[in-house]
């Protein structure tokens, strides 16, 4: 298995929901990534886990929150979400967190908030 | 912090002509210069990547050209296709972060038929 997989595609929620984005990589990556994605925009970094544990916070509201049950799986956590947090959220994975390697991204689950 | 700047924002050229895209960054320890193609609705691909300690790398009709000295990288497309088009970032990574990727601002190809 050389993909990302993310789930679910397409998530429409309003801003008192609880919802989860969940990412999956087979590919023995020890360094997963969730970005946030604006149309027109390149992705923006939000959280880095590496070996399972969180390396990177981009200073990100508690809204969301992250959580690395295993080196195979990434969810992102979403409560009480505004309108300006409907976006793509790209999740990523690369080899070894120590090493220049390549981020390889999933397909991303479109967001919008009412 | 690194800063990645990205030029022409938007690029029209006709099938078959080059397009070339120009990134300039800001951190000198910055060694790992990866492209990645964001089609429509799709996910952002990887489609060519080079490192510091090399100035130049080929894969078919794509290039990349990396100047360190003037910290600045190109990405070249010849005999461009209508498949090109897409949107395009270039990236820059620093030996001192290593799993952090600061992307330019993107480049929207637009392939004349």
């Amino acid at each position: 298995d050389t993909e990302v997989t993310q789930t679910p595609k397409h998530l429409v929620m309003g801003m008192t929901n609880k919802k989860s984005l969940k990412c999956e990589q087979h590919m023995g990556h020890r360094a997963m990534y969730w970005y946030k994605q604006k149309a027109k925009k390149p992705p923006e970094l939000m959280f880095v886990y590496s070996y399972e544990k969180l390396s990177i916070n981009e200073s990100v509201p508690s809204r969301f929150s992250p959580e690395c049950p295993n080196s195979s799986l990434l969810n992102l956590h979403l409560h009480a979400l505004q309108p300006e947090d409907s976006a793509l959220y790209l999740c990523a994975s690369s080899q070894d967190p120590r090493n220049q390697e390549t981020q390889y991204f999933g397909p991303g689950t479109r967001l919008l908030v009412l | 912090g690194e800063n990645v700047e990205q030029h022409p924002s938007t690029l029209s050229v006709q099938e078959g002509d080059s397009a070339v895209i120009k990134c300039t960054y800001s951190d000198s320890a910055s060694n790992y210069f990866p492209w990645y193609k964001q089609e429509l609705g799709k996910r952002p691909q990887l489609i060519i990547d080079i490192r510091s300690n090399v100035g130049e790398k080929k894969d078919q009709r794509i290039a990349v050209t990396l100047n360190k000295t003037a910290k600045h990288f190109s990405l070249h497309i010849t005999e461009t296709q209508p498949e090109d088009s897409a949107v395009y970032f270039c990236a820059a990574r620093s030996y001192s972060s290593a799993s952090k990727i600061i992307f330019g601002s993107g480049t929207r190809l637009s392939i004349r038929p």
